[in-house]
């Protein structure tokens, strides 16, 4: 099956900084990457997700990257803001199976 | 339009007992995946049904086992509860289009096994 590697662990930036979490995958058959983020307490909501036929994605402050021939993907946040502070989680997707990484606890100081 | 929807929100049981715990998916959606989330870590897939029918499965031994009913809602069921099944169950929902699709997540039901 699919396994997908998250780094950093824990990330934390100050306001207004950049964050980038990124994550490798290993079914090269893999073709749906999307983003979560989960705050304490809640459920995992979706903030951007890509597929395998493109390259970049943005969405105002937040970008992903896919990079398939290297297997990895890259969540980008830009101008962070205190209320990103919570985990993020990549996944991965391969006919209809979605494993997602160990998540990145980010840290945004006012 | 509701979301996704499990029950109960917390449970507390004792090893060896069993658990059923209950999902609707977002209106629309066709297809239930369930996930266990251990503190500080990832959801972990445990498997997806569609059509009534199991479709994928995680690494989970048999104890975990579960259904979808015609209404597409689903249950999960763990026989012979351990310590170490407590976590946060976590239902998904989508709309089956032939892969990759958007995952909807429920609240999660908070077991504890003591």
């Amino acid at each position: 099956g699919e396994n997908v590697e998250q780094h950093p662990s824990t990330l934390s930036v100050q306001e207004g900084d950049s964050a980038v979490i990124k994550c490798t995958y290993s079914d090269s058959a893999s073709n749906y990457f999307p983003w979560y983020k989960q705050e304490l307490g809640k459920r995992p909501q979706l903030i951007i997700d890509i597929r395998s036929n493109v390259g970049e994605k943005k969405d105002q402050r937040i970008a992903v990257t896919l990079n398939k021939t290297a297997k990895h993907f890259s969540l980008h946040i830009t101008e962070t803001q205190p209320e990103d502070s919570a985990v993020y989680f990549c996944a991965a997707s391969s006919n209809n199976d979605m494993r997602f990484g160990a998540g990145t606890r980010l840290t945004v100081k006012p | 339009d509701a979301g996704v929807t499990q029950s109960p929100t917390h449970l507390i049981k004792t090893r060896g007992q069993q658990v059923t715990l209950r999902c609707s998916p977002k209106s629309g959606h066709d297809t239930v995946s369930w996930y266990q989330q251990a503190l500080g870590q990832g959801p972990q897939f445990i498997f997806q049904y569609y059509e009534e029918e199991e479709r994928q499965r995680g690494n989970f031994p048999d104890r975990f086992s579960g259904h979808q009913f015609p209404n597409y809602s689903s249950e999960l069921n763990v026989n012979a509860l351990l310590l170490g099944d407590s976590a946060l169950y976590l239902c998904a929902s989508s709309l089956y289009q032939g892969g990759g699709e958007k995952l909807f997540f429920g609240s999660g039901t908070q077991l504890s096994v003591l």
